[in-house]
């Protein structure tokens, strides 16, 4: 089992809707969550980071951990054609980032 | 605009072939990790440094690949003898480790081939 898991999709949902992304992880020693997104040909970018449980905002993207159930969703409100990418959760050691475990992404495509 | 710079951006290569693979980290930053993706394993850590020296290399294949930091504006990846096994999209992405920012700035990657 992966430490980190996520469904790849691919997942197509059209313009103005909330999207939702999700990943379980399996080791409760880490602190650290990210979102990383990446669009084809580039490499990730740091969209949001969180370490504790709850609710995050940044704009239309919130992330959400759940310590108790090992879960990371990352919420996409009024979703837009340049969301459409691959979106990647990572988790971070206990020594903070410096080795991060990514999720295998899932694939997004946001239909005008 | 402060990046990472990768080079080369594709490489196809003949098996047993040696492959160089070249980073330039952002100025200032003190950490540099090399990552490995593919399709089913996603991005896999391979490597990095710490003020170039090596802190962690138990991702990488160690009987042919290696890594170093011969200064601090150059981080090289090679595989000697490459295999087809290899292929795979090779990213290198900088930070400010540890009590700086979080964040990882990545490069655009080098896309392997070994056929």
């Amino acid at each position: 089992q992966k430490e980190v898991e996520q469904d790849p999709g691919p997942l197509s949902v059209p313009e103005g809707a909330i999207v939702s992304l999700n990943c379980t992880y399996s080791n409760s020693a880490f602190q650290y969550f990210m979102w990383y997104r990446q669009y084809s040909r580039k490499g990730p970018e740091l969209l949001m980071y969180t370490y504790s449980s709850g609710n995050k905002e940044d704009g239309r993207f919130t992330a959400q951990v759940d310590k108790s159930s090992k879960y990371i969703s990352l919420f996409i409100r009024d979703s837009q054609p340049s969301d459409s990418a691959t979106y990647l959760c990572a988790k971070g050691s206990n020594f903070g980032n410096e080795k991060l475990t990514f999720g295998t992404g899932t694939r997004l495509t946001i239909i005008p | 605009d402060a990046r990472v710079t990768q080079t080369p951006r594709h490489k196809v290569t003949e098996m047993g072939q040696e492959v160089t693979m070249r980073c330039q980290p952002i100025l200032g930053h003190n950490t540099v990790f090399w990552y490995r993706q593919t399709m089913m394993q996603g991005l896999e850590l391979l490597a990095y440094f710490r003020n170039r020296a090596p802190l962690d290399d138990s991702g990488m294949p160690k009987d042919r690949f290696s890594a170093e930091m011969p200064d601090a504006t150059l981080a090289t990846l090679k595989i000697q003898p490459s295999e087809p096994r290899d292929s795979a999209v090779y990213f290198c992405a900088s930070a400010d480790l540890p009590g700086g920012s979080e964040k990882l700035f990545f490069g655009s990657g080098t896309q392997l081939s070994v056929l």
